[in-house]
């Protein structure tokens, strides 16, 4: 059984559209986040969520908008796609978050492609 | 800013050689320190952890941690060419926190 789990793998679309992008976790772990990764291979940290509760909201458009139903699952929805959201979304998951022995466990990532 | 300063490279080395990899970092709060490995087109895995200043050795692995110089490295003995991969450095500051900060990645090449 895959850990983190995210869907779709590729994403094409168009400007201006809206798309979302899900991620489950059968880990238990009470703590997950959104990372984006460009195309120079930056991973910069967009949103976590500890508990169902947001924690971390780096400088994100509020385009971006993520969404935890429960502790195993972050969606992230972006509105009126533009083409610098191009880019690699990693869906991540850690067991308690904060502590000193802080291993995320990765998603396969979601490759996005704004036309 | 917290910032985590990696050479792009890449790194190329031959096969059986060790492989030298660097790290910096601007925020002397940061307590804890990790190195992960991400294979091209995959997703980032955890290779290293390291908290105190000094050596943590786990198999072929070498991380060297120097708080003072602020200064994390990752040795890589008697390297495989499945060992060719972009090695991301993280840092993560003080207690509570949930933000790990990377760096934008060293790219090795071992040569056959």
């Amino acid at each position: 059984d895959t850990a983190v789990s995210q869907t779709p793998k590729y994403l094409v679309t168009q400007m201006g559209n809206d798309k979302s992008i899900k991620c489950e976790q059968n880990l238990g772990h009470d703590t997950m986040y959104w990372y984006k990764q460009d195309s120079k291979k930056f991973l910069k940290i967009m949103f976590s969520y500890n508990n169902k509760e947001l924690i971390i909201n780096e400088t994100v458009p509020n385009r971006f908008s993520p969404k935890s139903p429960d502790k195993a699952h972050l969606n992230l929805h972006i509105n009126s796609l533009e083409l610098g959201d191009s880019a690699v979304y990693f869906c991540a998951s850690s067991q308690a978050g904060g502590g000193s022995n802080e291993k995320l466990f990765f998603g396969s990532g979601t490759q996005l492609s704004v036309l | 800013q917290k910032e985590v300063e990696q050479n792009s490279g890449p790194l190329s080395v031959p096969e059986g050689a060790i492989a030298s990899l660097n790290c910096t970092y601007s925020d002397r709060g940061s307590q804890s320190f990790f190195w992960y490995r991400q294979y091209s087109g995959k997703s980032p895995e955890l290779i290293m952890s390291i908290y105190s200043n000094g050596d943590k050795e786990d198999g072929r692995f070498t991380a060297q941690l120097n708080k003072a110089s602020q200064y994390v490295s990752l040795l890589i003995r008697d390297s495989q060419p499945s060992d060719s991969a972009t090695y991301l450095c993280a840092t993560l500051s003080g207690a509570g926190s949930y933000q790990l900060t990377f760096g934008k990645g060293t790219k090795l090449s071992v040569i056959p």
